[in-house]
């Protein structure tokens, strides 16, 4: 069975430094791994995917991912932090059908 | 604003009433989500349509739930009988059936069961 693992409940980072939200995933077949934000009183945005390919993927708000198949893992990254940044953090994962599986999230915290 | 839409936001409604959710997503979209948020918790999947048909359902959907998708358009989420253990945040998506497009998501209806 499909399923998502964020181990961290909250991340606190300092405003300019590095960020990174960790995920693992396990899955039959290929992965096909997602991350999304949520704000306060706000569906959640998607911000980017990987499916195949470059195992660094790009996406919106200056975040990126790195793909890891040997080590299962799908981590969110951003080089510079901002106060903005702070939200709730999902990874998924595609299931077999079309449906997403989400992890339990990861509160970051951007402290100025 | 051409996203996804969900009403109402809010639904406060005392315990054994029936409720029921419209989510209207991207007009282009063909598939249709619904999943379920409880505090704490990532959003759980309940079910999904292409166009009219309702492909997949979650065992999390028991028999006092039903949606539809009457026209391939708008959906509607239906809670009879309802619990203090459906409130919940509904949240609707859509996407693109080609691919492996990204679903986008709705504001949520959020449900108080007194």
């Amino acid at each position: 069975a499909q399923s998502v693992a964020q181990p961290e409940d909250q991340v606190n980072v300092a405003e300019g430094n590095p960020l990174t939200v960790k995920c693992t995933y396990s899955v039959s077949g290929n992965p096909y791994l997602f991350w999304y934000v949520q704000y306060p009183n706000r569906g959640l945005q998607f911000l980017l995917k990987y499916i195949t390919g470059d195992n660094l993927v790009k996406g919106s708000y200056g975040f990126e991912a790195e793909f890891n198949k040997s080590q299962t893992s799908f981590h969110l990254k951003k080089p510079s932090a901002l106060v903005s940044d702070s939200a709730l953090y999902f990874c998924a994962v595609r299931a077999n059908t079309d449906k997403l599986i989400f992890g339990t999230g990861t509160r970051l915290q951007v402290f100025p | 604003d051409t996203g996804v839409s969900q009403n109402p936001r809010h639904k406060i409604t005392k315990r054994g009433q029936n409720v029921t959710f419209r989510c209207d997503p991207i007009s282009e979209h063909n598939r249709l989500y619904w999943y379920r948020q409880t505090l704490g918790q990532g959003p759980e999947f309940l079910t999904y349509f292409q166009n009219e048909a309702q492909l997949e359902k979650s065992r999390l959907l028991s028999d006092r739930f039903s949606a539809e998708r009457p026209k391939g358009s708008f959906s509607t989420l239906e809670i009879q009988r309802t619990e203090q253990g459906d409130s919940a945040m509904y949240l609707c998506a859509s996407s693109l059936a080609r691919g492996f497009q990204e679903q986008f998501f709705g504001p949520g209806t959020r449900l108080t069961v007194l």
